[in-house]
């Protein structure tokens, strides 16, 4: 059975950091591509990042380009997203995500962690 | 970007009945097309990919329809777990994006 549990969310404030970790577990990490999805609480889905099996491919939605980081260690099953600059637009559920074999479709997803930026 | 449109944004319909929501794409995705179901306090579960393609798992009663830029979810008898958010998301190109999402209501 696939398992995806994140951690590491919480309240920050408007321009610092967070690193938010998804352990990987029931299926062959190392070959799926991987993603970062977030919900405002009440809204809609947002694709944030998703990552290569390889770590070689990495792509961002446009308002956390050059913010937020995405990546991956196969050793330990793990994903990763490191996000700097925060803004209180960023408060959101986060979704560690398995990507189906179909490439841009996510067959898995974690419980979320929640991120709050406010002062 | 490709804006992902879905109607109506609130569906009330009885259990049995059938339920039909639409999705309309900005421009053509041609068949990239995926719908998630979700519950409160949940994450999300795929349902369809590939416009029409039953994830593993997913009942019978649930099928997709379209190509381009017009897609349907059609619930064929509604029981009562099936109420809830239901999202189309394109994986034609990057940034894979979202509707805005469809509530199906206990009516």
């Amino acid at each position: 059975e696939v398992q995806l549990v994140e951690s590491g969310g919480g309240l920050v404030q408007p321009g610092g950091s967070l690193r938010l970790s998804c352990a990987a577990s029931g299926f062959s990490f190392s070959l799926s591509w991987m993603s970062w999805v977030r919900q405002v609480p009440g809204k809609g889905l947002e694709w944030v990042a998703n990552i290569r099996q390889d770590g070689s491919d990495k792509f961002y939605e446009d308002s956390v380009m050059g913010r937020f980081t995405i990546s991956r260690d196969n050793a330990k099953n793990s994903l990763y997203l490191q996000l700097d600059s925060l803004r209180p637009e960023d408060t959101a559920m986060y979704y560690c995500a398995k990507d189906h074999t179909v490439f841009g479709v996510i067959d898995s997803w974690g419980q979320g962690t929640l991120v709050t930026v406010s002062s | 970007e490709i804006v992902m449109t879905q109607s109506p944004a609130t569906l009330s319909v009885s259990p049995g009945e059938r339920a039909t929501l639409s999705c309309r794409a900005s421009q053509s995705v041609i068949s990239k097309l995926a719908w998630y179901q979700q519950k409160p306090g949940q994450a999300p579960r795929l349902l369809i990919y590939d416009a029409s393609t039953r994830a593993t798992g997913i009942p019978g009663r649930f099928s997709g329809s379209g190509s381009g830029t017009e897609f349907t979810l059609t619930i064929s008898s509604l029981q009562s777990e099936d109420f809830a958010v239901y999202y189309c998301q394109h994986y034609f190109n990057w940034p894979q994006t979202f509707g805005q999402g469809t509530k199906l209501e206990i009516k």
